[in-house]
């Protein structure tokens, strides 16, 4: 049963436009959500997170939306650059459990 | 820099040796995690600790891996008896450890392949 999905393996978008990608969560306990980026043979760095209180979180040209209903998480970019391109993966916690519960990653390539 | 720091970075065994990796966390976290990914696949949890405590194990950690933490400090992942379905990018990462937004910070990873 996989908790936290991503459900596009991939996604290829503009220089200068948005970027969306998109998460799912199954698990209505989790509260606290991450959004990581990897490069190849690298590992994750963090970017972004948000807690289950707020519904958005801004961080220069990244946003994260929480939409707790609808148990669904988006990141936002803008705008894109080609030094964005790598895999994102969004992850999941709560409070009471220490681990993070990682989706399978989406693969962003910006085209110049 | 002072972030999550692992060693040896790449490994190559043959199966059924054992191998050993290490991990010292950002220096004033109390949280270590191991974590293991394959390719198309996001990071799957294995173990953590808290200090030096072993606090939660996935079913996914068979009885040929072991990982401590002796002193609270750094860890050691070790895996007995390699097998090819062992090979993959183990991941070592460290938090504050706070009940709140615990937020997970991770090493460059170590690659073992076992053939």
């Amino acid at each position: 049963d996989q908790q936290v999905k991503q459900n596009s393996p991939s996604l290829s978008v503009q220089e200068g436009r948005i970027s969306i990608l998109n998460c799912d969560y199954t698990n209505s306990m989790f509260d606290y959500f991450l959004w990581y980026k990897k490069y190849p043979a690298e590992g994750p760095t963090f970017l972004i997170s948000i807690s289950s209180i707020k519904d958005k979180n801004e961080d220069g040209r990244f946003t994260v939306f929480l939409n707790k209903s609808a148990k669904h998480l988006s990141l936002h970019i803008v705008p894109s650059q080609p030094g964005d391109s790598a895999v994102y993966f969004c992850a999941a916690s709560h409070t009471n459990a220490g681990k993070s519960t990682f989706g399978d990653g989406t693969t962003l390539t910006v085209k110049p | 820099d002072t972030g999550v720091s692992q060693d040896p970075r790449h490994k190559i065994t043959k199966r059924g040796q054992n191998v050993t990796f290490r991990c010292d966390p950002i220096s004033e976290h109390n949280r270590l995690y191991w974590y293991r990914q394959t390719l198309g696949q996001g990071p799957e949890f294995l173990t953590y600790f808290q200090n030096e405590a072993q606090l939660e194990k996935s079913r996914l950690l068979s009885d040929r891996f072991s990982a401590e933490r002796p002193k609270g400090s750094f860890s050691t992942l070790e895996i007995q008896r390699t097998e090819q379905g062992d090979s993959a990018m183990y991941l070592c990462a460290s938090s504050l450890g706070v009940n709140s937004g615990n937020t997970i910070y991770f090493g460059e990873g170590s690659w073992l392949t076992v053939v």
